[in-house]
């Protein structure tokens, strides 16, 4: 099956910077998709960015699916940005795989 | 606004006993997913139904574990007989279609004792 590696696993950030969150999968995908499990473990959907960039306020991301890697920017961090990052991908209705997980820490 | 709704949120339960978990998916969403979050494995997907026909459950152990839709609103995951491995949180989730943003419910956080 498809692996899915994220990176980097922890991270912790001054409250106002900028961070970018790397999700890699080794095989051909066509969905892809980022989520934000906060502090009380709600699973929300960021962005379903199959291939290209798309940008939702301070967050952005982009996936370039020949490379087989996507990226999460998250631009002036806010406390309220900390939770765990996670990409989900799957290959046409099968291979479903969610990577381990980004931990982000943001100190005020 | 709509969302996925789980049933209970919160279970405890003695090993041996049966367990059933349900979910009310987005109306109007045909994609529906079960998924298991632990700390170990992180989050695995359990079963998918697509039109309320299981297309996948691999993930599943078929020997106690069964997952149904019995209508296009309802979706229930049994665990039967429950073992302390089972503990965890279970999350279910619905997409409009295959092609689409996946919404998950707040899950249901099993403890098998």
């Amino acid at each position: 099956g498809i692996q899915v590696e994220q990176s980097p696993p922890d991270l912790i950030l001054q409250e106002g910077a900028n961070s970018t969150l790397r999700c890699n999968f080794s095989d051909s995908v066509n969905n892809l998709q980022w989520f934000h499990q906060n502090p009380w473990g709600q699973l929300i959907n960021l962005f379903y960015i199959p291939s290209g960039t798309k940008q939702n306020g301070r967050l952005s991301a982009t996936t370039v699916a020949t490379e087989r890697y996507s990226l999460l920017y998250i631009s002036s961090s806010q406390t309220t940005d900390s939770g765990v990052y996670f990409c989900d991908s799957d290959n046409y209705g099968q291979n479903f795989v969610f990577g381990p997980g980004t931990r982000l820490s943001v100190l005020p | 606004d709509a969302r996925v709704t789980q049933t209970p949120r919160h279970k405890v339960t003695e090993m041996g006993q049966e367990v059933t978990m349900r979910c009310q998916p987005i109306l109007g969403h045909n994609t529906v997913f079960w998924y298991r979050q632990t700390m170990m494995q992180g989050l695995e997907l359990l079963a998918y139904f697509r039109n309320r026909a299981p297309l996948d459950d691999s993930g599943m152990p078929k020997d106690r574990f069964s997952a149904e839709m019995p209508d296009a609103t309802l979706a229930t995951l049994k665990i039967q007989p429950s073992e302390p491995r089972d503990s965890a949180v279970y999350f279910c989730a619905s997409g409009l279609s295959p092609n689409s943003p996946l919404h998950f419910g707040n899950g249901t956080r099993l403890t098998v004792t």
